[in-house]
C-alpha cells in the first residue's frame, strides 16, 4: 500500500488556468507538507499543516491555497497559473510537527505551465 | 537559503564504501543534520539523522565532526540501486516555533559497476 500518494503525477496546462493537486497519507500522521522542487533540484517548503491547521506558510503567492479536509488529506489549489509555477510538487507527512520524525514523501506531481 | 554545501557529483565503484561530505559551518547547537536521497523521478527518502554523536542504521552511517561544522554520510557497500541525489539538510527552529528542513543542492552519486 502506498504511504503517501499524489494525483495527478503529471499536469500540463495553459497559463492563467486553475488547477488542483491532491495528496493522501495512510500512515496516521498528524502533519503534512507541500514542497516545491525547482529546475535546480532545490526543495523548498511551501506549507505545513498539523491536524488540519496551517502552521507554516512560507511566503508563497496567495494564488496557492492549501486545504486540509482531514488530517489524512492535504490538497493544493493554484489559481491563475504562471510559467514560473512549472516545477515538481511533493507532498509529505510526518508523525508530528516537531521535525524530529521522518518525513515520508509522495511520488511528486510534475506541473508544466505552457 | 541553504545551510549546507555539498559537492555536486561523485562516483563510486559498486561494492565499495561511498563517502559523501557535507559542510554546515553555520549550524547552531540544537540544529540536527538530516540526510535524504532522491532516486530519479521519485520522492525523497529518509536515510539518517544526528545531532552530535555518530549514528548508524541499516542504510548508512553518519559521522559528525566534533565542532559540528561538517559531516560525512557513509554507504558501506554501495550497490547500483544507491545511484541517487543525496541531500544534506539542517533542521532549523523557526521564529514561529515550528521546525523546518533546509535542503541543500545535493550530491549526485553515481555507482559504477
Amino acid at each position: 500500500d502506498t504511504a503517501v500518494s499524489q494525483t495527478p503525477k503529471y499536469l500540463v496546462t495553459q497559463m492563467g488556468n486553475d488547477k488542483s493537486i491532491k495528496c493522501e497519507q495512510n500512515l496516521g500522521h498528524d502533519t503534512m507538507y507541500w514542497y516545491k522542487q525547482d529546475s535546480k533540484k532545490f526543495l523548498k517548503i511551501m506549507f505545513s499543516y498539523n491536524n488540519k491547521e496551517l502552521i507554516i506558510n512560507e511566503t508563497v503567492p496567495n494564488r496557492f491555497s492549501p486545504k486540509s479536509p482531514d488530517k489524512a488529506h492535504l490538497n493544493l489549489h493554484i489559481n491563475s497559473l504562471e510559467l514560473g509555477d512549472s516545477a515538481v510538487y511533493f507532498c509529505a507527512s510526518s508523525q508530528d510537527w516537531t521535525g524530529r520524525n521522518t518525513q515520508y514523501f509522495g511520488p511528486g506531481t510534475r506541473l508544466t505551465v505552457l | 537559503d541553504a545551510k549546507t554545501t555539498q559537492p555536486p557529483s561523485m562516483d563510486c565503484a559498486e561494492g565499495r564504501a561511498a563517502n559523501l561530505p557535507c559542510n554546515h559551518s553555520t549550524i547552531s547547537g540544537n540544529e540536527y543534520v538530516y540526510w535524504y536521497r532522491q532516486i530519479h523521478s521519485q520522492g525523497p527518502q529518509y536515510i539518517i539523522h544526528g545531532l552530535k554523536n555518530n549514528e548508524t542504521n541499516e542504510m548508512a552511517s553518519l559521522i559528525i565532526t566534533e565542532d559540528r561544522k561538517s559531516s560525512t554520510l557513509i554507504l558501506p557497500h554501495a550497490t547500483l540501486r544507491d545511484t541517487a541525489v543525496y541531500y544534506c539538510i539542517v533542521r532549523v527552529a523557526r521564529k514561529d516555533s515550528n521546525y523546518q528542513l533546509i535542503w541543500g543542492a545535493g550530491t549526485k552519486l553515481i555507482i559504477k559497476p
